[in-house]
């Protein structure tokens, strides 16, 4: 089985560029999530949907990020503009709400 | 609101030594409880879960944790560590609802010595 597939791996951008990441989580699997991880430092979450709906957002700073998950399946995270300050991973994960979440190999955002 | 406490940044430890990594937590209403290890440039992955029953639980290679309700503790131990258990450890705490969100430690790298 396929797990939480996430691309791309590694993004550069120069800041004020617009960048997007995509998430595919498990199949079946209802609950996504993405956190934030800055270097040295454990998962942030940024946002959790139930299927398709935002249930969590309350960490997302809205001026300048925003995610969508059409269809309750994939989902995307943008970032635009994007600052020096958002340089990190961004991983996905999924949860069929057992308890457990699954998590993506991560993107990692390089903003020059 | 529930917070998660990993008492050190890094412990070394030489090979086929134990190990212990220490995780407080706080909440006030009772939580299901986590491990995670992160292998370089990986994604985190499951070592183990606390959600109820026995308070010793045992994971995938060969660690273990045991809850302790009394000092909300759940710390990770190995008997005998190897030069691949070099990662990054998170302890992780999330209310007792199904796919609720999942807060995790800063997190304690563990260093195996040759």
């Amino acid at each position: 089985e396929a797990g939480v597939v996430q691309s791309p791996r590694y993004k550069i951008i120069e800041k004020k560029q617009p960048v997007a990441f995509w998430c595919n989580p498990i199949s079946g699997h209802n609950t996504l999530y993405w956190y934030l991880q800055n270097l040295g430092q454990g998962p942030e979450l940024l946002i959790r949907y139930e299927n398709e709906e935002a249930v969590d957002d309350s960490q997302l700073p809205k001026d300048r990020f925003s995610a969508e998950r059409l269809k309750g399946v994939d989902s995307t995270l943008k970032i635009q503009p994007a600052e020096l300050g958002d340089s990190a991973v961004y991983l996905c994960a999924s949860s069929e709400g057992n308890g457990e979440a699954f998590f993506g190999q991560g993107t990692r955002l390089t903003v020059v | 609101a529930q917070s998660v406490t990993q008492l050190d940044s890094q412990v070394p430890v030489f090979e086929e030594a134990p190990v212990e990594l220490r995780c407080n937590y706080s909440s006030s209403v009772s939580v299901y409880l986590f491990w995670y290890v992160q292998y370089p440039n990986q994604g985190l992955q499951l070592l183990l879960k606390y959600l109820s029953g026995s308070t010793l639980v045992k994971g995938i290679n060969g660690f273990e944790a045991e809850f302790n309700k009394s000092q909300t503790s759940f710390h990770l131990r190995k008997p005998s560590v190897h030069i691949s258990d070099t990662a990054e450890y998170f302890c992780a705490v999330s209310p007792p609802v199904m796919g609720d969100k999942i807060i995790f430690g800063k997190g304690t790298r563990l260093h195996i010595l040759p």
